[in-house]
């Protein structure tokens, strides 16, 4: 079936430390990939997207590539701030029939960044 | 602000008790979406709405069930309530059709504890 697999945490890091927090995913067809962060006490929201395969989604630093010859959209930041200390999520956008689409979330993956 | 709004924000009840969660979507979106985050699970999708119409269902229990109302906000109720029931539940909305890009907007969640 179709789903995500995304490397287990915690991470922790120190401020300025480089990041990557890994991403495969198992799909048919032509998926679009997501990576949603959790800040402490709120709802998730979009970080970045990618919806085919060599297009690189970034913000606030962070990037992501759709690689559809290893399956992976591994998040990466250069200089990880306190600030981007927060849950985030792998998701994986796939059709399901017709003209319904399913969001398909990995299990989460948790960063610290200290000072 | 996502737009998402979810009530209460903290619930406590007993086992064998019936909940009922509220969501507001997005001015606009007619998608609504259940999440239930627990720390083994992970972020498990409950169940979909679309313009008062179930679309999609996931790993929602027979115990559980949700509607969506003409003036598109959307309740969850969760009845004979178990200690394992004890999660963060998310609402999130989107648009649909070709203004679909696949985003989520979620609610900051609403927290149960049952004892």
């Amino acid at each position: 079936g179709n789903s995500v697999t995304q490397m287990e945490g915690p991470v922790t890091l120190s401020e300025e430390a480089f990041l990557t927090i890994n991403c495969t995913y198992t799909a048919t067809g032509y998926p679009s990939l997501f990576w949603y962060v959790q800040y402490p006490g709120e709802g998730l929201q979009l970080l970045l997207k990618a919806t085919k395969a060599d297009d690189k989604g970034s913000n606030k630093g962070f990037e992501a590539t759709y690689r559809k010859e290893t399956t992976s959209f591994h998040l990466e930041k250069g200089s990880v701030q306190v600030s981007d200390s927060a849950v985030y999520f792998c998701a994986l956008k796939w059709r399901s029939g017709g003209s319904n689409y399913k969001l398909t979330f990995g299990k989460g993956t948790l960063l610290t960044v200290n000072p | 602000d996502s737009g998402v709004t979810q009530t209460p924000k903290h619930l406590i009840t007993a086992t064998g008790q019936r909940v009922t969660l509220r969501c507001s979507p997005r001015s606009g979106d007619l998608s609504v979406y259940w999440y239930q985050q627990s720390l083994d699970q992970g972020l498990q999708f409950l169940i979909q709405y679309y313009n008062g119409e179930e679309r999609a269902k996931g790993n929602i229990l027979e115990r559980f069930s949700a509607q969506q109302f003409p003036d598109l906000h959307s309740e969850l109720n969760l009845s004979s309530l178990e200690l394992g029931d004890s999660a963060l539940y998310f609402c999130a909305s989107s648009v649909e059709g070709r203004a679909n890009t696949g985003e989520l907007f979620f609610g900051e969640g609403s927290r149960l504890t049952v004892l």
